[in-house]
């Protein structure tokens, strides 16, 4: 079975640029997650999808990102404009209801983002 | 809001050494409790899961034990390997499904 795919694996942009992390669950999973990890914060949630639909996002740092899932095999996490600060390995993760497994989470391998 | 605190690394140890990372919570239910591990390039993977109090998570020689009186899910194992080296995320799923990480420490093993 595959597991979750993210693309791209790295990007290197500049500040200011339109930056677009993919991701791809795995089939049947009805939980998406995004987080972010560096080495001052460690993994940070940023927002999670419930079929499809957006139930927390209160770890958004600001409107400069966004997150979408338009259907239940697709979840993008832009970020416009970017900023060094930003730099970072962004996790997706998905998993299925707790009331049918113990929930735990699959991880995508990360997108590695560097923006100068 | 719910939270998980985990001690700070870097850990060192010899190999065969026992192992301790301590981890506790705070949530309000109760939430389910999780152990992963991430190895050098890659994503978090599960190492080991409690759902209920009392519950022993076990997997590849580590255990942790759900303990609601102390709130904590400490990480243990009797004898480590050099290959054990990762850094090592306590969490918790809540009640609204949320999952929360710990910082994370990275473990090194010596031969």
């Amino acid at each position: 079975d595959a597991g979750v795919i993210q693309s791209p694996r790295h990007e290197v942009t500049e500040m200011g640029q339109e930056v677009t992390l993919r991701c791809k669950p795995i089939s049947g999973h009805d939980y998406l997650f995004w987080y972010r990890q560096t080495m001052m914060r460690g993994l940070e949630l940023l927002i999670y999808f419930n079929n499809n639909v957006p139930i927390d996002d209160s770890g958004m740092p600001e409107d400069r990102f966004s997150a979408k899932m338009p259907n239940a095999s697709f979840s993008t996490l832009k970020i416009q404009p970017s900023e060094p600060r930003d730099s970072a390995v962004y996790f997706c993760a998905s998993s299925s209801s707790p009331g049918v497994t113990t929930g735990e989470l699959f991880f995508g391998e990360g997108s590695r983002l560097t923006v100068l | 809001g719910d939270s998980v605190t985990q001690m700070e690394g870097p850990v060192t140890l010899s190999e065969e050494a026992f192992l301790t990372i301590n981890c506790t919570y705070t949530a309000t239910g109760y939430p389910s409790l999780f152990w992963y591990v991430q190895y050098p390039g890659e994503g978090l993977q599960l190492l080991l899961k409690a759902t209920k109090a009392d519950d022993k998570g076990s997997n590849k020689g580590f255990e942790a034990t759900y303990r609601k009186e102390t709130t904590s899910f400490h990480l243990e194992k009797g004898s480590v390997q050099v290959s054990d080296s990762a850094v090592y995320f306590c969490a918790l799923r809540n009640r609204d499904d949320k999952i929360i990480f710990g910082k994370g420490t990275r473990l090194h093993i010596l031969p």
